[in-house]
């Protein structure tokens, strides 16, 4: 069964920096691209950004483009983001999601969500 | 420029169909979608993803209630048999040029 746990968010001031990670289980990791989409509080979904197999792929949405960095550790069967220069806006639940391997970049997977809250 | 378009609401009975339409900004007609499934507080499911011609491959678990076909620039989620468990988010998604698109969702309310 695929599995993907998300940790890290909480509470931080804008301007602020935080890390979330991405467990992944119950599927060979290093072999599928990975992605971060987040949900503002009753708001719809955005996708935030995307990294390959062997990380020689990566995009950003243009909200978080020089402020967000996406990696992955294959060995640890992990993903990360790192958000730095933290805005009101980036209030949202961040999923953690496995792409579907085909040509193009859809969501087979998703975890449980992670909140993460920006404000003084 | 990428944009998907959908109903903000739609409503159906208990035990029969309703048909979700996603529609793809001009230009972008041949473009494949996904639908995903999002149930009061909980995560995005994955339902299908759905080509220009109709063809469509579901997600692990999704019932045959659910199906999808296409038109030109639209794309539809067709569910049968509505249940009770239906009454969600339904968001379609595109992937361009180095970013993925959602639509703006449609809430639908099962009587």
């Amino acid at each position: 069964e695929v599995q993907l746990v998300e940790s890290g968010g909480g509470l931080v001031q804008p301007g602020g920096s935080l890390r979330l990670s991405c467990a992944a289980a119950g599927f060979t990791f290093s072999s599928y691209s990975m992605n971060w989409v987040r949900q503002a509080p009753g708001k719809g979904l955005e996708w935030v950004s995307f990294l390959s197999d062997t990380s020689n792929g990566i995009y950003y949405a243009d909200s978080v483009r020089g402020r967000f960095t996406i990696s992955r550790d294959n060995a640890k069967n992990s993903l990360y983001l790192q958000m730095n220069s933290l805005r009101d806006e980036d209030t949202a639940v961040y999923y953690c999601a496995r792409s579907l391997p085909v040509v193009g970049v859809y969501f087979e997977y998703w975890g449980q969500g992670t909140l993460v809250t920006v404000s003084s | 420029q990428l944009v998907l378009t959908q109903s903000p609401s739609a409503s159906a009975s208990l035990g029969a169909s309703v048909k979700l339409t996603c529609t793809l900004s001009s230009g972008h007609s041949s473009y494949a979608i996904a639908w995903y499934q999002q149930q009061p507080e909980k995560g995005p499911r994955y339902l299908m993803k759905l080509n220009s011609d109709g063809s469509h491959t579901k997600g692990d678990g999704i019932p045959d209630r659910f199906s999808g076909s296409s038109s030109a620039s639209e794309r539809y989620l067709t569910i049968s048999s509505l249940q009770s468990e239906d009454e969600a988010d339904y968001y379609c998604q595109m992937w361009g040029t180095g970013t993925a698109i959602f639509g703006g969702g449609t809430k639908l309310t099962v009587l």
